[in-house]
């Protein structure tokens, strides 16, 4: 199977700081990993994703880095803005369309 | 288009009630999820469907039903409603190719089981 955790279930910085989250994942057979972005009361949305044959990807603002050897993800938000205050899950593809979830981090911007 | 769509967003049942979770999507996805979200945690995998006529389990499939008539419609059952049912749960759609495409997420339905 496949577990996945996260390093700190809470992250807090200032307004315009960059913001890194972690995510470990345990099957190195794992091969896709998306990060999603979850705000109070609503449904996960899609941040972004990366394939294995990738170490990183970049979308607007936002960067995910893929460490293959010891099974890391990570994802940077530059210049992190009030509205990026929510929960973030890494999801790791297990088996067919399955996806696996971490347990998110909270992250929260200080004006 | 409105994506995926859940209904009711909120309900509270007695222990021993049924009930069933609606779920709909118009992007004419093939895969189809039911994820239940207990308080400060991930997701977890109830059961998925790859088609109409198709489901199968995931972790937590205990106490959970569900059918897919048709390539819109995927509801979830809770035939004898307990305590351990108190969740948030929540419907996703993918196009499921080999599973490199990202599932969107219908709004949830926040389920409370007294």
């Amino acid at each position: 199977g496949e577990s996945v955790g996260l390093h700190l279930p809470t992250l807090s910085v200032q307004e315009g700081d960059n913001s890194i989250i972690n995510c470990a994942y345990s099957n190195s057979a794992s091969d896709y990993f998306i990060w999603y972005k979850q705000e109070s009361g609503k449904g996960p949305q899609f941040i972004i994703d990366i394939r294995s044959n990738m170490d990183k990807r970049q979308g607007q603002r936002v960067t995910v880095l893929l460490n293959k050897t010891v099974k890391h993800l990570s994802l940077q938000i530059a210049a992190t803005q009030p509205g990026d205050s929510a929960v973030y899950f890494c999801a790791v593809r297990t088996s067919g369309s399955r996806l696996t979830f971490g347990e998110g981090t909270q992250l929260t911007v200080n004006p | 288009n409105a994506g995926v769509t859940q209904t009711p967003k909120f309900r509270i049942l007695k222990i021993g009630q049924s009930m069933t979770l609606q779920c709909t999507q118009d992007m004419n996805h093939n895969y189809m999820y039911w994820y239940r979200q207990d308080p400060g945690m991930g997701l977890k995998l109830i059961y998925y469907s790859v088609g109409a006529g198709i489901t199968d389990k995931g972790e937590v499939p205990n106490g959970y039903n569900v059918s897919r008539s048709t390539t819109e419609d995927f509801p979830l059952r809770l035939e004898l409603a307990a305590p351990s049912q108190t969740s948030v749960y929540f419907c996703a759609s993918s196009y499921g190719q080999g599973g490199y495409n990202e599932q969107f997420f219908g709004p949830g339905t926040r389920l409370t089981v007294l």
